[in-house]
């Protein structure tokens, strides 16, 4: 099983709005990441998360706030979005704490988010 | 700091010719390299990783450590091989994994 499973998968949210993107993995996967993807563009890394832990930070706005409550999901909560955030975000994850997976990402079908 | 380039955007290929996607990298380390795919409204996947060394859909993919490339080859294109590809790179320590800008392919009939 190689699924990452993202909801929803469809969102639009205003400006002064308060959302939340939830990732869920059942590989036992260590790191777990957040992509945002524009069209026709490579994904950007956001943020990762090791053990649980925030360990990558791309300098992103504070209106975006992940949340890792266990190992297996992964939250990215929204406020206060401007209309250019609106995008693809990809929830993926890798790595397997007996290094099984090496470091192979896998990808969920992300969320199309659009900010009006 | 680390970097994959991929230098052309666009590619256009027949049907049954060869294909080449060039990707090229710079990291201050021994990083482990990818090649993923993005069918049209699908989601991002692996296509095939250079420790692994195997053929996947008929591509292949080698490390050249001294011209620090990881080129993805078919020989024979299919229609269906029309896609996004993306070179990826993750560093020694696994947690970064960066994204080079992306091969358009269209495979003409």
């Amino acid at each position: 099983d190689t699924e990452v499973t993202q909801t929803p998968k469809h969102l639009v949210m205003g400006m002064t709005n308060k959302k939340s993107l939830k990732c869920e993995q059942h590989m036992g996967h260590r790191a777990m990441y957040w992509y945002k993807q524009k069209a026709k563009k490579p994904p950007e890394l956001m943020f990762v998360y090791s053990y649980e832990k925030l360990s990558i930070n791309e300098s992103v706005p504070s209106r975006f706030s992940p949340e890792c409550p266990n190992s297996s999901l992964l939250n990215l909560h929204l406020h206060a979005l401007q209309p250019e955030d609106s995008a693809l975000y990809l929830c993926a994850s890798s790595r397997k704490p007996d290094g099984s997976s090496g470091n192979t990402i896998y990808f969920g079908e992300g969320s199309w988010l659009t900010v009006v | 700091a680390q970097r994959v380039t991929q230098p052309e955007k666009l590619l256009s290929v027949f049907k049954g010719a060869p294909v080449e996607l060039k990707c090229n990298y710079s990291y201050s380390g021994s990083p482990e390299l990818f090649w993923y795919v993005q069918y049209s409204r699908q989601r991002l996947q692996l296509l095939l990783r250079h420790i692994s060394r195997e053929s996947i859909k008929g591509f292949t993919a080698d490390l050249n450590k001294g011209e620090t490339s990881f080129h993805l080859k078919k020989p024979f294109a299919q229609e269906e091989d029309s896609a996004m590809y993306y070179c990826a790179l993750s560093g020694q320590a696994g947690n970064q994994f960066y994204f080079g800008t992306g091969t358009s392919l269209t495979v003409i009939p």
